[in-house]
């Protein structure tokens, strides 16, 4: 079966550009999108078909696929940005990363 | 603004038949591009794919969990369910129900999510 990868956690400082990556056999070929998970809250779509943005997703918010890789990128972080982050990509069926935890400090 | 709510029994005993009903207001369950999903996740742990059903019928369900699952959707009352047979403990999660874009591949409106705990 299909997987994803993310790594579990990413660090960055406010104001600084934060990276979260998705890896999978050929997902440049696959929609990848990314969802944001704050504790207790049920997860937020910010990023579909690679790069768009949902209405009311901040323009910080922005996404890339290409080869093995999917990327989102969040710029400017700010302290309410941190929140898991998964990736999900479709291979005959939805497929979800395992998850990135990102820490703003 | 589409809104999802989960709705059923919190605790289910182990062998028993876990069910979740989830109502969509805001919009109809009948719309042509949209399907709509079952999703969990264990307690701090990431998300699994349960299934996801057409308002036609058509459903799609995730093979590790395919021989005791069962998805249903009620149009009359803008309702789709979710039935899963012989629970065990690894069953205790939070189950969440979603709007599918089955085109795009991605889940745009997620209900708050219930928590149903498996123990006698």
């Amino acid at each position: 079966s299909y997987e994803v990868t993310q790594p579990p956690s990413v660090s960055v400082s406010p104001g600084q550009t934060a990276s979260i990556t998705c890896s999978g056999d050929k997902l440049g070929t696959k929609y990848v999108c990314w969802y944001q998970q704050k504790p207790g809250q049920s997860p937020e779509l910010v990023i579909f078909q690679d790069s768009k943005r949902p209405s009311g997703i901040p323009e910080r918010f922005s996404g890339s696929n290409s080869g093995n890789t999917a990327t989102l990128t969040i710029s400017g972080t700010q302290a309410l940005d941190e929140a898991d982050y998964y990736c999900q990509a479709w291979d005959s069926s939805p497929v979800f990363g395992g998850g990135t935890k990102l820490t703003v400090l | 603004q589409l809104q999802l709510q989960e709705s059923g029994p919190g605790l289910v005993k182990p062998s028993e038949t876990l069910s979740l009903t989830c109502t969509v207001s805001g919009g109809s369950i009948s719309s042509s591009s949209s399907y709509w999903g079952w999703i969990r996740q264990p307690p701090g742990k990431g998300l699994e794919w349960i299934g996801t059903i057409y308002y036609g019928g058509s459903t799609y369900y995730n093979p590790s969990l395919k021989s005791r699952v069962t998805i249903s959707v009620d149009t009359s009352k803008n309702q789709f369910s979710l039935k899963l047979s012989s629970v065990t403990a690894a069953d205790t999660t939070v189950y969440y129900c979603a709007r599918y874009h089955f085109g795009g591949a991605y889940f745009d409106s997620w209900g708050q999510g219930t928590l149903v705990t498996v123990s006698s």
